[in-house]
């Protein structure tokens, strides 16, 4: 079967750097993505990943590795706006999402 | 075009009455995905069209649960005889065309069946 795990619940304190790992079981591979939820609103999305190795975009990177089947979102700088739910979702052989039940991050003053 | 629009955004309703969303995407985007999410989950993929054609539907959708999308523009998804189990979030999001890309969500329509 297919699967995405990440952790349920994190906790970081403003101004600091925390990573969310994401390890996945697919059936093919057509790239990772991270996004971005806070609650009660849409996703929003973060990165996109389909080759190995770390993408930089601003305050957060991502970083794939495929023969692992392992990826993290790395958050620097980190500010209160920054507490929401971070979604992984790998798209599979048929182009289709296959998500994970998020990562939700608690950050505190 | 501001993105993917939803409506309603906020639906309640009492069990067994049918309910209907809509979803407009983006213009230049030809695919349109509809996701059903609850609390602390990831979205749950539903079903899919690539302009107007359904191309895949979820084998854990009830047959109460219908999606159209007669122009292949925006779309609709209806629920029939609605259940107490059917309270969630209904995403909608659209990708343009070719196999890779981001999809691109809209705000959802928040179900509560009494």
């Amino acid at each position: 079967g297919q699967n995405i795990d990440q952790p349920t619940e994190m906790t970081a304190t403003e101004g600091a750097i925390v990573q969310i790992n994401c390890t996945y079981q697919t059936s093919g591979f057509n790239g990772l993505f991270w996004y971005q939820q806070h609650a009660g609103e849409a996703p929003t999305f973060l990165s996109y990943n389909v080759l190995d190795g770390l993408e930089e975009k601003g305050r957060f990177s991502s970083f794939l590795s495929r023969s692992k089947g392992y990826s993290y979102l790395l958050l620097k700088e980190l500010q209160m706006k920054d507490s929401a739910s971070y979604l992984c979702a790998v798209m599979d052989s048929n182009y289709q999402l296959i998500w994970g039940a998020g990562t939700k991050l608690i950050i505190k003053p | 075009d501001t993105g993917v629009s939803q409506d309603p955004r906020h639906k309640i309703t009492k069990r067994g009455q049918n309910v209907t969303f809509r979803c407009d995407p983006i213009s230049e985007h030809n695919r349109l995905y509809w996701y059903r999410q609850t609390l602390g989950q990831g979205p749950e993929f539903l079903t899919y069209f690539q302009n107007e054609a359904q191309l895949e539907k979820s084998r854990l959708l009830s047959d109460r649960f219908s999606a159209e999308r007669p122009k292949g523009s925006f779309s609709t998804l209806e629920i029939q005889r609605t259940e107490q189990g059917d309270s969630a979030m209904y995403l909608c999001a659209s990708r343009r065309p070719g196999d890779s890309g981001e999809l691109f969500f809209g705000e959802g329509s928040r179900l509560t069946v009494l």
